[in-house]
């Protein structure tokens, strides 16, 4: 089966950091992907990990580790146009396959 | 270099209708792929298609839903005979190559409704 989680929902106040931690079980494994997604919008790509060990790109990073089947998406800096849902995507060898998303809502 | 292109991006039906949803892929991308967003929830794959061929059904309905993706023209989703629970946003995406070679590149949605 395909498994994908994600914590639903979060909160953090403006310069703060934040961890979106996102776990998988999946029967093929290609990498895995973030993208974000503000309401009403499409999703649109942040990162992608498909060894081990943490990815850096600006205030995004994401960290990998494929034998615990473990991801997290670490933002700095929170600015309120941040708020939006964060989406965990493993690439299965032929598609992706998405979890439910995780929800931030940055507050002043 | 215009992106995934999708229309109508508002859709509303009564049930028992037709709907019809198309998808531009991005200009040199052979690579289709259609995504079903309910409200709150996230991403439910539907099917995977190249030029012609059908690669990957596995998250269709068997029934009222089925896509193309013609040698001219866009990939198009097609939904006979709506019901209300096929009230959610369907996104179109593409890539140049299959998903574990790069990433999705994704429309801006078709919001469907039936009433």
């Amino acid at each position: 089966g395909q498994n994908i989680d994600q914590p639903t929902e979060m909160t953090a106040t403006e310069g703060a950091i934040v961890q979106i931690n996102c776990t998988y079980q999946t029967s093929g494994f290609n990498g895995l992907f973030w993208y974000q997604q503000h309401a009403g919008e499409a999703p649109t790509f942040l990162s992608y990990n498909v060894l081990d060990g943490l990815e850096e790109k600006g205030r995004f990073s994401s960290f990998l580790s494929r034998s615990k089947g473990y991801s997290y998406l670490l933002l700095k800096e929170l600015q309120m146009k941040d708020s939006a849902s964060y989406l965990c995507a493993v690439d299965n060898t032929d598609k992706l396959i998405f979890g439910t998303g995780t929800r931030l809502q940055v507050f002043p | 270099n215009a992106g995934v292109m999708q229309n109508p991006r508002h859709l509303v039906r009564r049930r028992g209708q037709e709907a019809r949803l198309r998808c531009s892929p991005m200009k040199g991308h052979s690579h289709v792929y259609w995504y079903r967003q309910l409200p709150e929830e996230g991403l439910k794959f539907m099917v995977y298609l190249q030029k012609e061929n059908i690669i990957d059904e596995s998250g269709m309905p068997k029934e009222r839903f089925s896509a193309e993706f013609p040698k001219e023209g866009p990939s198009i989703l097609r939904i006979q005979q709506v019901v209300r629970g096929d009230s959610a946003a369907y996104f179109c995406a593409s890539s140049p190559s299959q998903a574990n070679t790069g990433e999705l590149f994704f429309g801006e949605g078709s919001r469907l409704t039936v009433l």
